[in-house]
């Protein structure tokens, strides 16, 4: 099982372009979750997706979007890209299930630098 | 949205017990406190949850007080590979997590 994987590892853009980031779910899970991580802090909430719809979103604007395929994998796309958008975006998969609750397993992450 | 609250930081020497301190005073009756751990370059990885009693696994102890405000990660006997940042987390709505800044721990050989 090669647990969570996300594409690129690194990248690079500058303002005002526009991004997408990729991530595989553990092998079984159907619900993908997108985290913010700034440098020194702790990861923050994007959205999470299932069955292919955005099923919770955390407070980042509208140039923040997603989307989940059939096959559970996922793409968070930025519009606009700001300077503050630099930061590790990592990616994390579960089993959403009937019991109130699921580990989340994370993937590595894709480190986006804006310059 | 109820909030965690942890110190930043902390040390422990290789091979003594560490105890990892949360506060949740505005914790409801259904949310998890779930704990994670980020080892540098890497993404977070679980360590152990509970809801009301105390829990045990391969990684650590969970405390939990009675009145669920509080709890405590216990790693029994500390390695270098412990060290990490802890995440102590409250669970909403099933799988959305709000992370804080977490606690720093250095392990000393």
């Amino acid at each position: 099982d090669a647990g969570v994987t996300q594409s690129p590892t690194h990248l690079i853009k500058t303002r005002g372009q526009q991004v997408t980031l990729r991530c595989s779910p553990k092998s079984g899970h159907d619900t993908v979750s997108w985290y913010q991580q700034a440098l020194g802090q702790g990861p923050q909430f994007i959205f999470q997706y299932y069955e292919e719809e955005e099923r919770q979103r955390g407070n980042f604007p509208d140039r923040f979007s997603g989307h989940q395929f059939p096959n559970y994998s996922s793409e968070l796309n930025v519009n606009a890209l700001w300077l503050g958008d630099s930061a590790l975006y990592l990616c994390a998969s579960s089993l959403l299930a009937a019991r109130a609750y699921n580990e989340q397993f994370f993937g590595p992450g894709t480190r986006l630098t804006v310059l | 949205d109820a909030k965690t609250t942890q110190p930043n930081s902390m040390e422990s020497n290789e091979e003594e017990p560490v105890h990892l301190p949360c506060n949740h005073s505005t914790i409801s009756g259904t949310d998890y406190i779930h704990w994670y751990r980020q080892l540098p370059s890497q993404g977070p990885e679980y360590v152990i949850h509970g809801l009301t009693s105390n829990v045990n696994n391969r990684m650590a102890s969970l405390a939990i007080a009675e009145d669920r405000k509080s709890s405590t990660l216990i790693l029994h006997r500390a390695t270098l590979r412990d060290a990490a940042v802890y995440y102590c987390i409250l669970q909403y709505n099933n799988n959305d997590m709000r992370f804080g800044a977490g606690t720093r721990l250095t392990v000393k050989p």
